[in-house]
């Protein structure tokens, strides 16, 4: 068990709607990471939240955004869905800024499905 | 653009077989490379993280080896057992950014 949390597991959506995603990080860790997998992929960055701050971004679109809040947990949120953004939604706490210095510590993740 | 190569796509062996997996990735401007093992229905779990041309770590029957200068890095199992049966991830991180850029994984199945 890594410490690290998502909710929902599992969820459907229909294009067009708003979708929450939420994670508690491991105890201690001020870094969460957010990754898109979708089938057949392996896991894409979708950005990095550093003390409350966007700290790094990926090949995303703006209808991806997300928040830490002071206790470091974190949100993801994705506006307009498309059928493109089923997914699994994984989150990765850490200590420290870069991913280098130790390993990521994932949750189970979210399997997001728009219709 | 970044790739990171995985081969094999998968791997059927059977117990007590030792095993092999490549993860191939650009060469310059290295900072580290990460092994993961992901479980059905369980989170990716860190093996190993490399950041030393020549580096070679162990976990009991597991370990890794890591060229820096030719982009490659090996992951050995030895006397495969059914609990070893997973994706396993490479993932490689370039110096001066902050996210780690996954391959698609080798999944593994060992039978009894």
């Amino acid at each position: 068990e890594t410490g690290v949390t998502q909710s929902p597991t599992h969820l459907i959506k229909t294009r067009g709607q708003q979708v929450t995603l939420r994670c508690s990080s491991q105890s201690g860790h001020n870094t969460v990471s957010w990754y898109q997998q979708a089938l057949g992929q392996g896991p894409q960055f979708i950005f990095q939240y550093y003390r409350e701050e966007e700290n790094g971004r990926g090949n995303f679109p703006p209808r991806f955004s997300g928040l830490q809040f002071p206790n470091y947990s974190s949100e993801l949120n994705v506006n307009a869905l498309e059928l493109d953004d089923s997914a699994l939604y994984l989150c990765a706490s850490s200590l420290g800024v870069h991913a280098n210095t130790g390993e990521l510590f994932f949750g189970e993740g979210s399997r997001l499905t728009v219709l | 653009i970044l790739n990171v190569e995985q081969s094999p796509q998968s791997l059927h062996v059977q117990e007590g077989d030792s095993t092999n997996f490549t993860c191939s990735f650009p060469s310059s401007n290295f900072y580290a490379l990460h092994w993961y093992r992901w479980e059905t229905a369980k989170s990716p779990e860190a093996l190993f993280v490399m950041t030393l041309n020549g580096d070679e770590k162990k976990k009991g029957r597991i370990s890794a080896t890591l060229n820096t200068k030719e982009g490659y890095s090996y992951l050995y199992i030895k006397g495969s057992q059914p609990e070893d049966s997973a994706t396993y991830l490479c993932a490689f991180k370039r110096g001066a950014t902050n996210k780690l850029i996954f391959g698609t994984g080798t999944l593994l199945a060992v039978q009894p």
